[in-house]
């Protein structure tokens, strides 16, 4: 079975510092795609980041970046320089091609403090 | 580019009833997910679509139902309604597999009273 555990419901930050929110997963696939999809209060969700399973190198995009650790099947989410408009509920999830469906964890919400 | 629209965006029916809600992709996307957000379960998968054929179906009862249409709109069908089904269905589109990520619409609000 495919399982994907975020253990932090809650965190918070101070503006214009650092936050990371931590996800893990388990899969006996060796082809997968893990994504940080962030849902703010209008409800629809956005894609924040992506990861090739077999690429060693941690994707970045601005100030989102992650630290994937595949032995360890650990997929953090490191976000710098938070705004307020980076408050929300981060899902982290995985996808395997064999089922075309994404497997999520259950959530952080996101508290950026002014 | 028009991003994926959900209608309607806010829905109240009342048990035994049924609802078809309806989800327009990406132009050019080919791939149809629809998920269910509660707050008790999370998010969870009920089915996919690839050029109107459902490639994988998630574990719903079979008061769950989709289509995909060949200009690659998606309705999602829910009969005899419960209470519990009261949730944010979200629809989500893809060019091909989905391993370059979905692109989700605002969602569907379903109460059941």
């Amino acid at each position: 079975a495919q399982t994907v555990t975020q253990s932090q419901p809650e965190m918070s930050v101070q503006e214009a510092e650092t936050v990371t929110l931590s996800c893990t997963y388990d899969t006996s696939e060796s082809d997968y795609y893990l994504f940080w999809y962030k849902q703010p209060p209008s409800r629809q969700m956005i894609l924040v980041i992506r990861q090739e399973a077999y690429k060693q190198q941690n994707a970045t995009e601005n100030r989102f970046s992650v630290n994937f650790q595949k032995a360890a099947k650990s997929f953090s989410l490191k976000i710098s320089d938070s705004q307020l408009g980076d408050a929300a509920m981060y899902f982290c999830a995985g996808f395997m091609d064999s089922n075309y469906q994404l497997i999520w964890g259950a959530g952080t919400k996101l508290i950026i403090k002014p | 580019k028009a991003g994926v629209t959900q209608t309607p965006r806010y829905l109240i029916k009342t048990r035994g009833q049924q609802v078809t809600l309806s989800c327009s992709p990406i132009s050019g996307h080919r791939s149809v997910s629809w998920y269910q957000q509660t707050p008790g379960q999370g998010l969870q998968f009920l089915f996919e679509y690839f050029s109107e054929t459902q490639r994988n179906k998630g574990n719903f009862p079979g008061r769950f139902s989709g289509r995909q249409f060949s200009n690659s709109r998606s309705e999602m069908n829910v009969s005899t309604l419960e209470l519990g089904d009261s949730a944010l269905y979200l629809c989500a589109s893809s060019l091909g597999s989905g391993a370059n990520g979905y692109t989700f619409g605002s969602g569907t609000r379903l109460t059941v009273v």
